[in-house]
């Protein structure tokens, strides 16, 4: 069946470093792969997307990468801040499907 | 532009009840889908709405239901309610399905 694990519940990382969180599937051929974001009593928010063919993706502080072999994507967000505290949640767009299945997220902590 | 409105943000039914949960999307966007979160289950797919239509639905029982109008507004249903119902409901909207803006969601605690 298909499964997407985003790795470890929760990330604490010391102020300014680059954090790192991991979104993993599996039977699955993803179209897109996009990442968002979930602060606590409120719904998701769109962070970045990338395609099938795309290999990297920044936005400012944020990168996003994708590679369909490993069926993998990392997201990195760099020179974090106390502020980039949240959860991050990654969801694939199968070819076929026109719904999104999310990952169960990753809890980043930034510690000043 | 006014982002996407879920009403009510709280309700609180018992078993066997049902409950009707509404979301206005923006402005524009044709496609909204809903969600179901929990802490155990993570953010679940419950179905998309498409013009009216029901494009994608996920895997829940018949007790949950949707509908959307001519002005894109969806509803979502639930009837006989079960305790583990209780859950956060994220509406979404999208103009083609793949960018989703969410609602800040219903908090459902069934008693």
């Amino acid at each position: 069946s298909q499964k997407i694990e985003q790795n470890s519940e929760a990330l604490n990382i010391q102020e300014g470093k680059t954090a790192t969180l991991t979104c993993n599937y599996t039977n699955y051929s993803p179209a897109y792969l996009q990442w968002y974001r979930q602060d606590p009593g409120r719904g998701p928010v769109f962070l970045l997307l990338i395609r099938e063919n795309e290999k990297e993706k920044r936005k400012e502080r944020l990168k996003v990468t994708f590679d369909t072999t490993l069926k993998q994507s990392l997201f990195h967000i760099t020179a974090s801040q106390p502020a980039d505290s949240a959860t991050y949640l990654c969801a694939l767009v199968g070819r076929n499907a026109g719904k999104s299945t999310f990952g169960d997220g990753t809890t980043l902590t930034v510690k000043p | 532009k006014a982002g996407v409105t879920q009403t009510p943000r709280y309700l609180i039914k018992t078993r066997g009840q049902q409950v009707t949960l509404s979301c206005s999307p923006i402005s524009g966007h044709r496609s909204v889908s809903w969600y179901q979160q929990t802490p155990g289950q993570g953010l679940q797919f419950l179905f998309e709405y498409f013009s009216e239509t029901q494009r994608n639905k996920g895997n829940f029982p018949g007790r949950f239901s949707g509908r959307q109008f001519s002005n894109s507004r969806s509803e979502m249903n639930v009837s006989t309610l079960e305790l583990g119902d209780s859950a956060l409901y994220l509406c979404a909207s999208s103009w083609g399905g793949d960018i989703q803006y969410f609602g800040a969601g219903t908090r459902l605690s069934v008693l």
